[in-house]
């Protein structure tokens, strides 16, 4: 079974530019997350999609961040203009629900530099 | 803000087992505790979760006090690539309750 992808896997860009990441989760998951990782923390929530339908956003800055999963596949984030304080690890994860187990799985994320 | 308490670091010498605690006093009874870890420069990995039993699998085992107020991950046999960041979350297990992640445990297994 193929893992979540994620691309790219470094960006580095300079403050007020844009940027984009993009994610395909594992076949048949069909809850995405979008997490944010400054360095020495553990990881933040942004967005939480089920399906193409977004169930939770209350921790994404929606001034300039933005997430899409059209068709309920892939998904995309999108900052813009990037902000210094935007620097860190943006995770992506899939998970489907069996059971009692809403085990997620997480792709290797893409780094964000901005300077 | 994360329901649980670990200790910031911990060190293990491999071969050994490693006892990561959690405290988790206001957990619900709904609620899951579950553990996840994350080795340098790669996404966090499932481990184990429970509810109110002990449970074991091939990567180890979650002991849950009968309060449930907090819980261990044992490592049985520590080997240098256990070395990561463990991260305790309790969670209703609901359709839309997301994952809450605090700072974790970093474990350093020493040869």
């Amino acid at each position: 079974e193929a893992g979540v992808a994620q691309s790219p896997r470094y960006k580095i860009i300079e403050k007020r530019q844009s940027v984009a990441f993009w994610c395909n989760p594992i076949s048949g998951h069909a809850t995405l997350y979008w997490y944010q990782q400054i360095l020495g923390q553990g990881p933040k929530l942004l967005i939480q999609f089920q399906n193409n339908g977004v169930v939770d956003d209350s921790q994404l800055p929606k001034d300039r961040f933005s997430a899409e999963r059209l068709k309920g596949v892939d998904s995309t984030l999108k900052i813009q203009p990037a902000k210094l304080e935007d620097s860190a690890v943006y995770l992506c994860a899939s998970s489907r629900e069996v059971g009692d187990s809403y085990e997620q799985y997480f792709g290797p994320g893409t780094r964000l530099t901005v300077t | 803000d994360a329901k649980t308490t670990q200790p910031t670091s911990m060190d293990c010498a491999e071969g050994r087992a490693a006892n990561l605690p959690c405290n988790h006093s206001t957990i619900s009874e709904n609620e899951y505790v579950y553990w996840y870890r994350q080795i340098h420069s790669q996404g966090p990995q499932y481990i184990i979760h429970g509810l109110k039993n002990n449970e074991t699998n091939e990567m180890a085992s979650l002991i849950i006090t009968e309060d449930r107020k907090s819980s261990t991950l044992i490592l049985p046999h520590a080997t240098l690539r256990d070395t990561a960041v463990y991260y305790c979350i309790v969670r209703v297990n609901n359709y839309g309750q997301n994952f809450v992640f605090g700072p974790g445990t970093r474990l350093s297994v020493l040869p």
